[in-house]
């Protein structure tokens, strides 16, 4: 998993609740990436970074935020989860062109 | 807006069959095609990827075509293998930019 841990890596929580997921890498590599899997979606980029402090929006980024202090960890957060934010959840980096992702993230919001 | 289009959605083969995925791409500034394998319980993991100043490219039993004119490009994996069961992502990119947009996969399951 190229150095990517991701935490927690199952979680359980309420309509309403604010989640936080973290991503950690050990190699200070610049770009880090938050993905959601669906099924019929395929991967969608929810938001991504390109530094500490540098973040952007991906094309599903309505529900979320993120911030990166550090160069090693990149976080997201579901302010107020709702079912449809039911999803996996990965993180990635990426070396030259190359995108390498996470062990993934289970998330069930009720 | 869905930039690249991934068929079949599920596909079922033999051991030894040869599965084609196909995937179609709209925006022509794309010039990075890498495919995906993911198993059950893991992230995605880059499987070969092609840049479209070739027409084919082979690593292993997996061989990328692809067709500039068309806007399309394709998965064949030779002499499949039940160990090749997964679910595989075809992606596009624009150099530089560092997103990649992916297809919404194609679940291949290989009998034996």
């Amino acid at each position: 998993d190229a150095g990517i841990t991701q935490s927690p890596r199952h979680k359980v929580t309420e309509t309403g609740t604010p989640v936080t997921l973290r991503c950690h890498q050990t190699e200070n590599h610049r770009y880090m990436y938050w993905y959601r899997q669906d099924p019929g979606h395929g991967l969608r980029l929810i938001h991504y970074s390109y530094g500490v402090k540098d973040t952007d929006k991906g094309e599903v980024s309505d529900g979320y935020s993120v911030s990166r202090s550090k160069t090693e960890d990149f976080l997201l957060t579901l302010e107020s989860a709702t079912s449809s934010q039911t999803s996996v959840y990965f993180c990635a980096i990426s070396v030259g062109e190359t995108q390498y992702f996470g062990p993934g993230t289970r998330l069930l919001v009720l | 807006q869905q930039q690249v289009k991934q068929s079949p959605q599920s596909l079922i083969v033999q051991k030894g069959g040869i599965p084609i995925i196909n995937c179609a791409y709209e925006n022509t500034a794309f010039d990075y095609f890498p495919w995906y394998q993911q198993f059950p319980g893991k992230g995605p993991a880059l499987l070969i990827a092609i840049r479209p100043d070739v027409s084919e490219k082979k690593e292993g039993r997996f061989t990328i075509s692809f067709n500039k004119s068309a806007k399309q490009f394709s998965l064949h994996i030779m002499d499949s293998q039940p160990g090749d069961s997964a679910t595989y992502f075809c992606a596009a990119s624009v150099t530089g930019f560092q997103k990649l947009v992916f297809g919404t996969g194609t679940r291949l399951l290989v009998s034996p």
